[in-house]
Formats: C-alpha cells, sequence, structure tokens
C-alpha cells in the first residue's frame, strides 16, 4: 500500500531535550516536505527538499534541521525543542511538488 | 510570495443542498490550484488540483472546483452535500515557475447538518 509513514504519532517533552520525527514513504517519490498545522494558521511549510542531499527551507524553518540521505526518508530534527514548537506536524511527498500525499501526523507538546 | 486567502472559518449547509467554500490565491506566476481535505485525526487528503486546461475541475467525492483567472479564485463546490463531507477545507496553491512549495490557507470547517 502506497503510504507515507510518521513515528511517533504523539511526544510529550520537554524543553531543550533533542528530538527526531522520522518520516518515510514507498512510492519512490522525489519530492518531500515537514509541515506544522496550528489553529488559524493552517499548514506551514517547514523544510523540503526535491531529492537525495537536496533540501530548502520553508516559510517557517528556525529551530529545525532535516536531512535526506536516502529517497525515502525525511527526519526533522528539533535540536532544542521549546513550547513554541508545540504544534501538529506533518510529512508529505510528491513525485514532482504538486499532489502531495500526507503522513498521519505527529503531535508534538514541548513543556 | 504566495498567498491563499480562505475568507470563512466555517460554512454550514443543510444535508442535500449545494455547497461552496471559497478561495482566492495570488502568485506571482501561472498558479498551480489544490483543495484538500482533513478528517479528525488524520492527514490531509487530495480532492482535486487546477494545472492547465477547462476551469472547472472534478475531484474526488463528487466536489468540483472553478479556477477565475480574472477574480484569482478556485472556490470548491458540490451539488448536494452529506453530513460525511463535513471536515476541514484547505486551498493550496504554488507558482508554476517558482519554488515546488506549496502555500495553504488557514482551511475552512464545513459543517453538514442532517
Amino acid at each position: 500500500e502506497a503510504q507515507v509513514t510518521q513515528n511517533p504519532r504523539y511526544l510529550i517533552t520537554v524543553t531543550g531535550k533533542k528530538l527526531t520525527v522520522t518520516c518515510s514513504q514507498n512510492m519512490n517519490h522525489e519530492y518531500m516536505s515537514w509541515y506544522r498545522q496550528d489553529p488559524g494558521l493552517g499548514l506551514r511549510q517547514i523544510y523540503y527538499s526535491m531529492n537525495v542531499e537536496v533540501t530548502d527551507k520553508g516559510d517557517v524553518p528556525e529551530g529545525y534541521k532535516v536531512s535526506r540521505k536516502e529517497k525515502r526518508n525525511f527526519p526533522l530534527i528539533l535540536e532544542s525543542p521549546s513550547p513554541n514548537q508545540t504544534s501538529l506536524y506533518f510529512c508529505a511527498s510528491s513525485l514532482r511538488g504538486d499532489e502531495q500525499y500526507f503522513g498521519p501526523g505527529t503531535r508534538l507538546t514541548v513543556t | 510570495a504566495q498567498s491563499v486567502a480562505q475568507p470563512e472559518d466555517q460554512v454550514n449547509v443543510a444535508e442535500g443542498n449545494p455547497l461552496t467554500v471559497k478561495c482566492t490565491y495570488s502568485v506571482s506566476g501561472n498558479p498551480y490550484l489544490f483543495w484538500y481535505v482533513q478528517y479528525p485525526n488524520r492527514g490531509l487528503q487530495f480532492l482535486l488540483k487546477y494545472i492547465t486546461g477547462d476551469n472547472l475541475v472534478k475531484g474526488s467525492y463528487g466536489f468540483e472546483a472553478e479556477f477565475n483567472k480574472s477574480q484569482t479564485s478556485f472556490h470548491l463546490k458540490k451539488p448536494s452535500a452529506l453530513v460525511s463531507d463535513s471536515a476541514l477545507y484547505f486551498c493550496a496553491v504554488r507558482d508554476r515557475a517558482g519554488r515546488r512549495a506549496l502555500t495553504f490557507g488557514s482551511g475552512t470547517r464545513l459543517q453538514v447538518q442532517p
């Protein structure tokens, strides 16, 4: 089954404790992206990647890092999480950056 | 910079009535336009897209959208609403010539009453 998977689905952590949210797709898509969803703000792009070893900042990249060492994986790294990074995070992939397939989301709470 | 506006936070409609969810956009060039739907506790699902060609685009679950270049709009429509259509709807745009990043609107909650 074609899908985008994210882990963990729920995470509660404390300020400053490094964490990684994994994202994997099995559709051989070149384009992958991370978004955060906050009430009233819709989805805002954090980082995107157009292929292996090619990443670029989205609209809200501060406080986040990504890597794309393999085509299927695109982990999101928060090296020193802060409470304003409490949000719902979505990973997405697509063949050409158009119709995107979204993962189920990761709800992160930073206390 | 590209942007999307969804002027209504919520749209209420009775089951069986037609529905419209509004979207206007701004891009520097020609747009790619999308509608996505989000059900509770789920990720976003693709509904339909406009790339080029016919201004009326048909998508999943009986939804359609009309591209209007002069009004820079891409409203989502359905002739007869179902209670199961109740969800959060997002419009998104990207510049055809620009970076491959989608810009999403803030979302419109559709509530269909039985």
